[in-house]
């Protein structure tokens, strides 16, 4: 079975500095990762994936991720933080074998300070 | 002009009712899911549909009964609540499969807010 792994319950960061936040996945054949943001009282919004091809991924609002195979790994990046980006960010994976269903993780709350 | 549209937003009522959370998505996807989200933030699939067919079931008891008159609508029914079914429950779409793969994004709703007292 798919599993999701983020190590980090909170990341703190101030405005205009390097944003990382850490994804970690399990799955038994190709992965299909996602990254989604959610705001406080809202729903989740789709910010980049990775299906296959290069293994940096842009997405919205300037974020992207890199997909490293050998060591499982999908992190999400922005060079320059802002405080709206300020949000929770759920990392996920598609797991083809089981009815295409998408299991996420368990969430890194990202708080940036001006 | 909403993609994905949940009723309703906020839902407060005592153990023992039954209660539904209705979603609507105008995006012309063929699939579509309902995800409970705890109070930790944690996000479970609970079911998905494609065309109108079950195709993910999760380990959800049986009081929990989603319906689909069509690919458009994906409706949520619970039976005798209970205190640890207060969650935010969210509806989702995404395209179709393609060749058996869905590879698509999903498109959430704002969010159903329940609360059993």
């Amino acid at each position: 079975a798919q599993s999701v792994a983020q190590p980090e319950d909170q990341v703190n960061v101030a405005e205009g500095n390097p944003l990382t936040v850490k994804c970690t996945y399990s799955v038994s054949g190709n992965p299909y990762l996602f990254w989604y943001v959610q705001y406080p009282n809202r729903g989740l919004q789709f910010l980049l994936k990775y299906i296959t091809g290069d293994n940096l991924v842009k997405g919205s609002y300037g974020f992207e991720a890199e997909f490293n195979k050998s060591q499982t790994s999908f992190h999400l990046k922005k060079p320059s933080a802002l405080v709206s980006d300020s949000a929770l960010y759920f990392c996920a994976v598609r797991d083809i074998g089981a009815g295409n269903k998408l299991t996420f993780g368990g969430g890194t709350r990202v708080l940036v300070k001006p | 002009d909403t993609a994905v549209s949940q009723t309703p937003k906020y839902l407060v009522t005592q153990m023992g009712n039954d209660k539904s959370i209705k979603c609507e998505q105008n995006l012309g996807h063929d699939t579509m899911y309902w995800y409970k989200q705890d109070s930790k933030k944690f996000l479970k699939i609970m079911f998905s549909y494609n065309n109108k067919e079950l195709i993910i079931n999760e380990t959800v008891p049986n009081r929990f009964s989603p319906k689909s008159p069509d690919k458009a609508h994906l409706n949520l029914h619970i039976n005798s609540l209970e205190l640890g079914d207060s969650a935010v429950y969210f509806c989702a779409s995404s395209p179709g499969l393609a060749g058996g793969v869905n590879t698509g994004e999903l498109f959430f709703g704002e969010g159903s807010r329940l609360t059993v007292l």
